[in-house]
């Protein structure tokens, strides 16, 4: 069963603007994190944010917030003040239980930056 | 800061033929992953290894795939006989604990 789902297969944003990846989740363990990764076409894989189950406040790394809505499984990204670098593929995954527990990727949303 | 690091970026191989894809992970990491993406598709689960064993395995990990720690450094996956729907992007990933995965560069593998 599909367990991360990124409904948004493309976004288009203005440079300097704000735009929101959308990202949820299911699962019925209580302990689990979700991670949300960059990859821009020379196709590495690039860490951006982190929110565990047990969080209480939002994730925030410099332009990256994450809009974590637990009730709603919800793990959305927020980049703030979008540069033309922003431009790539954006990557929400999710791990349960413990570190030795598989990384689930969702499909990706691909974002291009406008100037 | 450190990187986990794959060896080739880009392997061509004959349908049928054994490859070998390299990974020295992090040097303090602890838990080892195999992850690939055929191209233009989401990043899919292979495999994961902790204390010289492997902890889980996808439904894709069949008895084609092998994955090995053979010394302290280095971790590697094997296909046996390789297919045309192995052509991949795989990426090698490592952790130490219950944190983000650092992920290698991939090694891109075409199967002709």
């Amino acid at each position: 069963a599909q367990k991360i789902t990124q409904t948004q297969p493309g976004m288009f944003v203005q440079e300097k603007e704000a735009v929101t990846l959308d990202c949820t989740y299911d699962t019925s363990d209580p302990s689990y994190g979700l991670f949300w990764y960059k990859q821009p076409s020379s196709g590495e894989m690039i860490f951006l944010i982190y929110q565990g189950s047990y969080d209480q406040q939002n994730a925030t790394e410099g332009r990256y917030s994450l809009n974590f809505q637990k009730a709603r499984k919800s793990a959305n990204l927020v980049i703030s003040a979008s540069q033309l670098g922003d431009s790539a593929m954006y990557f929400c995954a999710m791990r349960e239980g413990g570190v030795d527990n598989d990384m689930r990727f969702g499909a990706g949303t691909r974002l291009t930056v406008k100037p | 800061e450190p990187e986990v690091t794959q060896t080739p970026s880009h392997q061509v191989t004959q349908m049928g033929q054994e490859v070998i894809l390299r990974c020295v992970p992090i040097s303090n990491h602890l838990y080892f992953y195999w992850y690939r993406q055929i191209l233009g598709q989401k990043v899919e689960f292979l495999v994961s290894f902790y204390n010289n064993e492997i902890s889980e395995k996808s439904e894709i990990f069949d008895d084609q795939f092998s994955v090995e720690r053979p010394d302290g450094s280095n971790f590697t996956l094997k296909i046996r006989s390789t297919k045309l729907e192995d052509s991949a992007m795989y990426f090698c990933a490592s952790v130490r604990n219950n944190s983000p995965l650092h992920f290698g560069n991939g090694t891109r593998l075409t199967v002709t």
